[in-house]
């Protein structure tokens, strides 16, 4: 079935460095890539997506490429400040799944001040 | 808009008693996803529904789990009996049918005894 892997599960920064966070998919009908970031007893939030016809996408320190040929898609986090700490989430959807939406095991972040 | 919204936000409850969920999703929003969220196996999609009708069930864990959607603003999951290791965050999600984004509900933490 469809699958989505994600490294590392803990990432460990200083503030101010970058953090990249990477994910693989194994259906290659996917076509729609959200990352959602879930701070402690948060909802996930969304915080950048990208579809299957680009291949990077840039919100101010946030950035999300994508290599559809290796199925990989990574999420950059640049200048990281102490509330960039939390669990980042990527996910994989086909349309063909009807809308299914598969999620990463996500990844805990941690900036440190 | 109030966004998603799921009650109860906690439920203690003893093991086999039943135990219901509810979730209001945005006015307009096509699709519900109900996700199980535990630290073992992370964000998993139970069931999701699209204009009432459930499309997709196969998360569901196993026959003591069910949900429906009577009408395009209210949906259940109901566990019943309930076990200890159904312990986990209850998320409702819908979804933008234009931007396709899903927008999660706050959770219920549910503890089962």
């Amino acid at each position: 079935g469809e699958n989505v892997e994600q490294h590392p599960s803990t990432l460990s920064v200083q503030e101010g460095d970058s953090a990249v966070i990477k994910c693989t998919y194994s259906d290659s009908a996917s076509n729609y890539f959200p990352w959602y970031k879930q701070e402690l007893g948060k909802r996930p939030q969304l915080i950048i997506d990208i579809r299957s016809n680009v291949g990077e996408k840039k919100d101010q320190r946030i950035a999300v490429t994508l290599n559809k040929t290796a199925k990989h898609f990574s999420l950059h986090i640049t200048e990281t400040q102490p509330e960039d700490s939390a669990v980042y989430f990527c996910a994989a959807r086909s349309r063909g799944g009807g809308f299914k939406t598969i999620f990463g095991a996500g990844t805990r972040l941690f900036v440190k001040a | 808009d109030a966004g998603v919204i799921q009650s109860p936000r906690h439920e203690v409850t003893e093991m086999g008693q039943e135990v219901t969920l509810r979730c209001k999703p945005i006015s307009g929003h096509d699709y519900l996803f109900w996700y199980r969220q535990t630290m073992m196996r992370g964000l998993e999609l139970l069931i999701y529904f699209n204009n009432n009708v459930p499309i997709d069930d196969s998360g569901m864990p196993e026959d003591r789990f069910s949900a429906k959607m009577p009408n395009a603003s209210f949906s259940t999951l109901k566990i019943q009996p309930s076990e200890p290791r159904d312990s986990a965050v209850y998320f409702c999600a819908s979804r933008d049918r234009v931007s396709g984004e899903q927008f999660f509900g706050p959770g219920t933490r549910l503890t089962v005894l």
